[in-house]
């Protein structure tokens, strides 16, 4: 079957400008993350949705940060004014249920690199 | 805070030469210890899942263990195939997963 998709694969943009990562989740899982994973680093936690509620945003760096589930399937991570320091691979994921307790399966990433 | 550590950072094996790799976890209510194998370019790929001190599981040649405050993955036998990073994550109360910085396996034929 298929899994979770994101695109676009790779991004560049100039400083300053707005950017939405989209991600398109393995159908009817429930919660579906955002992370954002440096070079020989493990992920690290953004925020994540059970339906279209968001339910934890805690990991966002700063207020130029946002994302939606609007209609609980597809999400997107958006990234205004964007700055250098945002460049890195922005990664989603999605669970069959809520809990913790349940493997997250991760998408391919989008390299965002900001020039 | 939770916190995910591993070690080795990196790990050169022989093939054939077996060994294990380290997760240490402080989590608020741990729900799942997760291990994962990354390869470059690729999103984190889903091994196992451990849920409570004492329990094992097994796929091909690794075998994950897990106790109060650590996980162990261990390889035994390795091929080459098995050059990857592995991951650890822990699900806490917060229902989120906190992940190590990971163990980058090379194996040498």
């Amino acid at each position: 079957g298929a899994g979770v998709s994101q695109s676009p694969r790779y991004k560049v943009t100039k400083r300053g400008q707005d950017v939405a990562l989209r991600c398109d989740p393995i159908s009817g899982h429930v919660s579906l993350y955002w992370y954002r994973q440096a070079l020989g680093q493990g992920p690290e936690f953004l925020t994540y949705f059970n339906y279209e509620a968001q339910q934890d945003k805690s990991g966002l760096p700063n207020d130029r940060f946002s994302a939606e589930r609007p209609e609980g399937s597809i999400s997107t991570l958006t990234i205004q004014r964007t700055e250098q320091r945002d460049s890195a691979m922005y990664r989603c994921a999605s669970s069959p249920r809520p809990g913790g307790d349940s493997p997250l399966h991760f998408g391919n990433g989008t390299r965002l690199t900001v020039t | 805070e939770d916190q995910v550590t591993q070690s080795p950072e990196a790990l050169r094996l022989q093939e054939g030469e077996s060994s294990s790799l380290n997760c240490s976890y402080t989590v608020s209510g741990l729900r799942g210890l997760f291990w994962y194998r990354q390869d470059p370019g690729k999103g984190p790929e889903f091994l196992f899942t451990l849920y409570s001190a004492g329990e094992e599981k097994e796929k091909e040649r690794l075998k994950a263990t897990l106790t109060k405050k650590e996980s162990f993955l261990h390889i035994t036998a390795p091929k080459p195939e098995d050059s990857a990073t592995y991951l650890c994550a822990a699900g806490g109360g917060d229902y989120k997963l906190s992940f190590g910085a990971g163990t980058t396996v090379t194996v040498r034929a």
